[in-house]
């Protein structure tokens, strides 16, 4: 059972331009979310996350959006860079569930010149 | 001045052996984790351990030991490996809470042969 879904496995964009990553959650007990960026042969470094208080959360070119009702959130990167090649993980956590991640299967992000 | 470090990167084993990975932080956190990737890249929280005591503990076949001497380390004994239990495990470290950010290691490729 996934709770927690990256439905595109993989998008390209041109630099320069925007780059918007999907993820969609079933659990309505997640109350906060991150994206990790990965590089091949590297763990997962921490982007930005969000409280399911807040609808948006910026920091520099990263943006996150939280729509709790549709049950999805997405991650828009402007503009995009070809070091933001990388894997993208969305995770959540559930309330009362200590510091247990949920991560979604990923999507590779490539972008391109 | 690695912050989260796994040895080794690479294990290469038989089934039946039984085998360790080594994680170490130096950020100074209080809680430890273990992940496992497997071959669709979904990435599942197995054990997590907060100053030395375990606090998480997904399904996770009792082969799998972990233990912590201390908060600066988080090991994995592996029992009787399995065709099955190839997979990239990652070690990661966070001060705990809901609004933890968990720090990665690089991974430890397993390959049982």
């Amino acid at each position: 059972d996934q709770q927690v879904k990256q439905n595109s496995p993989s998008l390209s964009v041109q630099e320069g331009r925007i780059s918007i990553l999907n993820c969609d959650y079933t659990n309505s007990m997640f109350d906060y979310f991150l994206w990790y960026k990965k590089y091949p042969a590297e763990g997962p470094t921490f982007l930005i996350s969000i409280s399911s208080i807040k609808d948006k959360n910026e920091d520099g070119r990263f943006t996150v959006f939280l729509n709790k009702s549709a049950k999805h959130l997405s991650l828009h990167i402007v503009p995009s860079q070809p070091g933001d090649s990388a894997v993208y993980f969305c995770a959540a956590r559930a309330t009362g569930t200590a510091s247990k991640l949920t991560f979604g299967t990923g999507t590779r992000l490539q972008v391109t010149l | 001045d690695t912050a989260v470090s796994q040895t080794p990167k690479y294990l290469v084993t038989q089934m039946g052996n039984d085998k360790s990975i080594k994680c170490e932080q130096n950020l100074g956190h209080d809680t430890m984790y273990w992940y496992k990737q497997d071959s669709k890249k979904f990435l599942k929280i197995m054990f997590s351990y907060n100053n030395k005591e375990l606090i998480i503990n997904e399904t996770v076949p009792n082969r799998f030991s972990p233990k912590s001497p201390d908060k600066a380390h988080l090991n994995l004994h592996i029992n009787s490996l399995e065709l099955g239990d190839s997979a990239v495990y990652f070690c990661a470290s966070g001060l705990g809470g809901t609004t933890d950010t968990q720090y990665f290691g690089p991974g430890t490729r397993l390959t049982v042969l």
